[in-house]
């Protein structure tokens, strides 16, 4: 089962930020957070991900809280293109990746 | 760099058929993973080869097998199709098997549908 909690789906104005949470109150120490999307009958495009500090990528930012226990990932100034599924997922890297229903963002023009 | 690719892109088989899908990794890449799309839900990872050998498997039966060959392309076959295998297949690499700290980088899919 997956281990991570998100919304099943959020809207957010062409623009604007998008702000995606995840809840993962059961992750370990050594695990990391992940996170990647899939735009319709495409394959899943990573994002970026991260271990305890903040990352910030050309594509998004990823805010860790302190305890770990959640984060939130931040596209900056959310286009139509980045209408996708959302997953986010714990993982310690170089292994299975256990998907789990993701958020479906949707940018309205 | 051209990235995962997968062949083909789509294939229609017939129920009890035998079918084989094939992957190459991205540059530098020597770990692939194959992972199960049915339709509405998220992936499902089948199994990892590394090293030509499987090394960690899901929850699928014996019908599905693969293998890895030394330039660390892959192949996904399933025996014996059910309709239920129709799905879109995933191919994902990434570099070093065990190695924390890595991201994997999927294909675009063989959407498989079985008649």
């Amino acid at each position: 089962d997956a281990k991570t909690t998100q919304p099943p789906s959020m809207d957010c104005a062409e623009g604007r930020a998008a702000n995606l949470p995840c809840n993962h109150s059961t992750i370990s120490g050594n695990e990391y957070v992940y996170w990647y999307r899939q735009i319709h009958s495409q394959g899943p495009q990573y994002i970026i991900h991260g271990l305890k500090n903040n990352e910030t990528n050309e594509m998004a930012s990823l805010i860790i809280t302190e305890d770990r226990k959640s984060s939130t990932l931040i596209l900056p100034h959310a286009t139509l293109r980045d209408t996708a599924v959302y997953y986010c997922i714990v993982n310690f890297g170089n292994e299975k990746l256990t998907f789990g229903t993701g958020t479906r963002l949707t940018i309205i023009p | 760099d051209a990235g995962v690719t997968q062949s083909p892109t789509h294939l229609i088989k017939t129920r009890g058929q035998q079918v084989t899908l094939r992957c190459s990794p991205k540059s530098g890449h020597d770990t692939v993973s194959w992972y199960q799309q049915a339709l509405g839900q998220g992936p499902q990872f089948i199994f990892q080869y590394y090293e030509e050998e499987e090394r960690q498997r899901g929850n699928f039966p014996d019908r599905f097998s693969g293998h890895q060959f030394p330039n660390y392309s892959s192949e996904l076959n399933v025996n014996a199709l059910l309709l239920g295998d129709s799905a879109l297949y995933l191919c994902a690499s990434s570099r070093g098997r065990g190695r924390v700290n890595t991201e994997a980088f999927f294909g675009q899919g063989t959407r498989l549908t079985v008649v």
